[in-house]
């Protein structure tokens, strides 16, 4: 079954602190996965995106990680801001066309000062 | 300067009442999605549709009808409301269908049905 498994569901962390994020999904056959950001009353936005080959990709203070063979991805995030608060959702695509996305239930997290 | 709009962001109706949520995208793109988030706050998607054409219709009962007058709009109507139909539902659009094109979330409509 093509699943994609978030953890911890939630997190609270003090402002200026660093953090990450996990992420192991089953999807197959595997095309690229991303992190998205999803602040409360609003639709998600784009992290980053990853392809089977890449093993790191940076957005500002958020980087993440993809171990294709394990299946695992990491969101790692850098002197944390208050504006970090949100949901973030670990995505996974399918290969074959269609931009397929399977969603992860997200980790929500909470930047207290 | 919307990227992706969706109209009304709240809905609140009774069972059995019919009800349509719009979208509109102001990116060029040739693909528009259909996403419902469950109370587990899982997305999964509804339909896609390329250039107006149906691509992909994920198992959604057929009181759910998307309507796409152009590659612009994909419109969701929903036939006799049930209770399991309460749920966040978002557009998004992307360049194209392929592999990897990023998706675009309009902000979502919180649909109540009471």
């Amino acid at each position: 079954k093509n699943q994609v498994e978030q953890s911890p569901q939630s997190l609270i962390i003090l402002e200026g602190k660093n953090c990450t994020l996990q992420c192991n999904y089953t999807v197959s056959p595997f095309s690229n996965l991303r992190w998205y950001k999803q602040d409360t009353g609003r639709g998600p936005v784009s992290l980053t995106i990853m392809t089977f080959s890449e093993n790191t990709k940076s957005n500002g203070r958020y980087t993440a990680t993809l171990d294709a063979d394990t299946k695992q991805s990491s969101l790692h995030i850098t002197a944390s801001q208050l504006s970090d608060s949100a949901s973030y959702i670990c995505v996974v695509s399918f290969s074959g066309g269609y931009n397929k996305l399977i969603f992860g239930a997200g980790t929500r997290l909470a930047v207290h000062p | 300067d919307t990227a992706v709009s969706q109209t009304p962001k709240y809905l609140v109706t009774q069972m059995g009442n019919d009800k349509s949520i719009k979208c509109e995208q102001n990116l060029g793109h040739d693909t528009m999605y259909w996403y419902k988030q469950d109370s587990k706050k899982f997305l999964k998607i509804m339909f896609s549709y390329n250039n107006k054409e149906l691509i992909i219709n994920e198992t959604v009962p057929n009181r759910f009808s998307p309507k796409s007058p152009d590659k612009a709009h994909l419109n969701l109507h929903i036939n006799s409301l049930e209770l399991g139909d309460s749920a966040v539902y978002f557009c998004a659009s992307s360049p194209t269908w392929g592999d990897g094109t990023e998706a675009f979330f309009g902000q979502g409509t919180r649909l109540t049905v009471v």
